[in-house]
């Protein structure tokens, strides 16, 4: 009973760099999103995707690129690394397509980018 | 455009006195309002949710909170605080006519129960 998993929990980086952070959930959720937690801001949402194959964006996601061929997985790319996403990156998912569902959240990913 | 407030960035109390958290919100029509728990090193824990009904809404660990429409509030609150009620608070909100069940996350508070 895995639920959420992200990988890797910590990664160290240089700018400049591509950097690719895994989320894969067993409970054929439909939904996944991706958010960015830095203090002082909270949670901030950098993508979501409604099903395979259907990806938005959500209010920080300038640098980052998202796929999902597959419902459990949903990568997240960071295509050339700024110092500015040194973050703690969650990935949730929820099993509805109401607004009423719950999101169930992974253990998160510390990455630095140096 | 839907929005968060958590007025507080700490929150003190003593073991067994009562705890308030509090949250603000802004939204569009009836709002889905949400509180999370997070533990040092972990995820995001759902403790309990607001969608209609009643105001008072309980959740896990003994947490409830209270749905006040006028005040736009839905703060957070236990009888009796535990030091293991130590963490970090996230309020969140959703607007119902969004889809994809995005939330928009308060910036969190810190509870810090001493014995």
């Amino acid at each position: 009973d895995a639920g959420i998993t992200q990988s890797p929990r910590y990664k160290i980086t240089e700018t400049g760099r591509q950097v690719t952070l895994m989320c894969h959930q067993t409970w054929s959720h439909s939904y996944m999103f991706w958010y960015r937690q830095d203090l002082g801001h909270g949670l901030r949402l950098i993508y979501y995707s409604a099903a395979a194959d259907i990806t938005d964006k959500g209010e920080v996601s300038d640098g980052y690129v998202v796929s999902r061929s597959k419902t459990e997985n949903f990568p997240l790319t960071l295509e050339s690394a700024t110092r500015s996403q040194t973050s703690v990156y969650f990935c949730a998912s929820s099993a509805g397509t109401g607004p009423t569902d719950t999101q169930y959240f992974g253990p998160g990913t510390r990455l630095t980018v140096l | 455009a839907q929005s968060v407030a958590q007025p507080e960035d700490q929150v003190n109390v003593a073991e067994g006195n009562p705890l308030t958290v509090k949250c603000t919100y802004s939204v569009s029509g009836n709002p889905y309002l949400f509180w999370y728990v997070q533990y040092p090193n972990r995820g995001l824990q759902f403790l309990l949710k607001y969608i209609t009904g009643d105001n008072l809404v309980k959740g896990s660990y003994g947490f409830e909170a209270e749905f006040n429409k006028s005040q736009t509030s839905f703060h957070l609150k236990k009888p009796s605080a535990l030091v293991s009620d130590s963490a970090l608070y996230f309020c969140a909100v959703r607007d119902p006519n969004t889809n994809a069940g995005k939330s928009t996350f308060g910036d969190g508070t810190t509870l810090t129960v001493k014995p």
